[in-house]
């Protein structure tokens, strides 16, 4: 079955730099986009960045622009997000979530929680 | 990329249908046929209900509906349960800066 693993969550302060991995299993990871999708404490869904299956185009929300790196090795089966500049909106639990086309996503990770404080 | 607009709370009694709405512009929900909507309980992660406007995924119950007219989607639920009480959540590509997806701010459905 479908299984996404996330990890790298942790307390960073602010101007700091963290990076999550999203291990895969259970699909062939090469041929699908995979997407990071953030939620903060109490609040609502904000999707943060996507790569293409192969890596070949990223796209990112204007509030990850610039700070984060969306990026995958598909002879590990992982996902990473590179996070520099963190600041304490930051703060959320991230998933990484199997693109269902442009359409969604279709399987989720059980995320990790990124704390950025002071 | 802004917020797709989502009633804050519905709620209804077990037997009954709810709907949610879901509304964008035409640069998201009524210029893609991509609109797709997510359970969450409580401290898991969001489970996949419809995609692609009204489709559902294997496994997911027949009682859950989608259907978009202009630039608002819904989510229709009917024979409520008890296990249906969650957060609702929509979403839609959206072409309006670069290639990117966006989110409504949730609904949370309480089955009285």
């Amino acid at each position: 079955q479908v299984q996404l693993v996330e990890s790298g969550g942790g307390v960073v302060q602010p101007g700091g730099s963290l990076r999550l991995s999203c291990a895969a299993s259970g699909f062939t990871f090469s041929s699908y986009a995979i997407h990071w999708v953030r939620q903060a404490p109490g609040k609502g869904l904000e999707w943060v960045a996507f790569i293409r299956y192969d890596g070949s185009s990223k796209y990112y929300a204007d509030s990850a622009k610039g700070r984060f790196t969306i990026s995958r090795d598909n002879s590990k089966n992982t996902l990473y997000l590179q996070m520099n500049s963190l600041r304490a909106e930051d703060t959320a639990v991230y998933y990484c979530a199997k693109g269902q086309g442009l359409g969604g996503f279709d399987y989720w990770g059980q995320g990790t929680l990124v704390t950025v404080s002071s | 990329q802004s917020a797709l607009t989502q009633p804050a709370s519905v709620s209804g009694s077990p037997g009954q249908s709810i709907t949610i709405s879901c509304t964008g512009t035409s640069s998201d929900v009524g210029g893609y046929n991509y609109v797709s909507w997510y359970q969450q309980h409580p401290g898991k992660a969001p489970k996949l209900m419809i995609y692609d406007v009204s489709n559902r995924p294997s496994g997911v119950s027949n009682r859950f509906s989608g259907s978009k007219s202009g630039n608002t989607a819904s989510l229709t639920i009917s024979g409520l349960q008890a296990e249906d009480e969650a957060d609702y959540y929509c979403s839609s590509y959206t072409s309006s800066s670069t290639l990117a997806w966006v989110f409504g701010g949730g609904t949370t459905l309480t089955v009285l």
